[in-house]
């Protein structure tokens, strides 16, 4: 069925360190896909998005490309800030479908 | 004010009783969902609706029941709260995009004891 596979966390780093967190999916159609961000104690809120082959979403500083040929949607980051310290989701949803599947999630910790 | 609401964000609740979580929204958007979070799951559906006539289970929607008042509303219903209902409830709306993301509450973390 319909999944997403993420890099299991906790992930920590250091400030200014280069940040990669691996997502995968299982889709059986053609879907839209998403990054989301959860800060302590707070709702997600939608960090960036691609919605066909080849494109790059980007917000923060933070980029992700869908490549269909991997089904794959790494979110990456050249620098990270302590700022930066959350759970982050990746998430898609299939053309006319009527939900978003979420990934379990990675707990990210950057150190000063 | 945010853009949706949930309330109350924390409850204590014991086995067997019956409690409703609430969700309302200045967005505008015609569609709502109720998600449950726990710690390495990430977020299931519970159930969803598109407009105040419509409503569906989500994969996860035994024990629950939800509510559509309004356009505005969605409430989220245990009958008989029991321990394993124990998560972070998350209410969300979006619009008819289909690029568009959601728009999450903040949340509700239950205890069923």
């Amino acid at each position: 069925g319909d999944s997403v596979t993420q890099m299991e966390g906790p992930v920590t780093l250091s400030e200014e360190a280069f940040l990669t967190i691996n997502c995968t999916y299982t889709a059986t159609g053609y879907p839209s896909l998403f990054w989301y961000v959860q800060y302590p104690g707070e709702g997600l809120q939608l960090l960036l998005k691609a919605t066909k082959a080849d494109d790059k979403g980007s917000n923060k500083g933070f980029e992700a490309t869908y490549r269909k040929e991997t089904t794959s949607f790494h979110l990456e980051k050249g620098s990270v800030q302590v700022s930066d310290s959350a759970v982050y989701f990746c998430a898609f949803r299939i053309q006319g479908a009527q939900k978003l599947v979420f990934g379990q999630g990675t707990r990210l910790t950057i150190n000063p | 004010d945010a853009d949706v609401t949930q309330t109350p964000r924390n409850r204590i609740t014991k086995t067997g009783k019956r409690i409703m979580l609430e969700c309302s929204q200045t967005k505008g958007h015609d569609r709502m969902y109720w998600y449950r979070q726990d710690p390495g799951l990430g977020l299931r559906l519970i159930y969803y609706s598109f407009d105040v006539k419509d409503i569906n289970k989500g994969e996860i929607s035994d024990g629950y029941s939800v509510s559509r008042q309004a356009q505005a509303k969605f409430s989220l219903s245990l009958e008989s709260a029991i321990p394993n209902q124990t998560a972070l409830y998350f209410c969300a709306t979006s619009d008819l995009g289909r690029d568009r993301g959601y728009t999450f509450g903040s949340g509700t973390r239950l205890t069923v004891v």
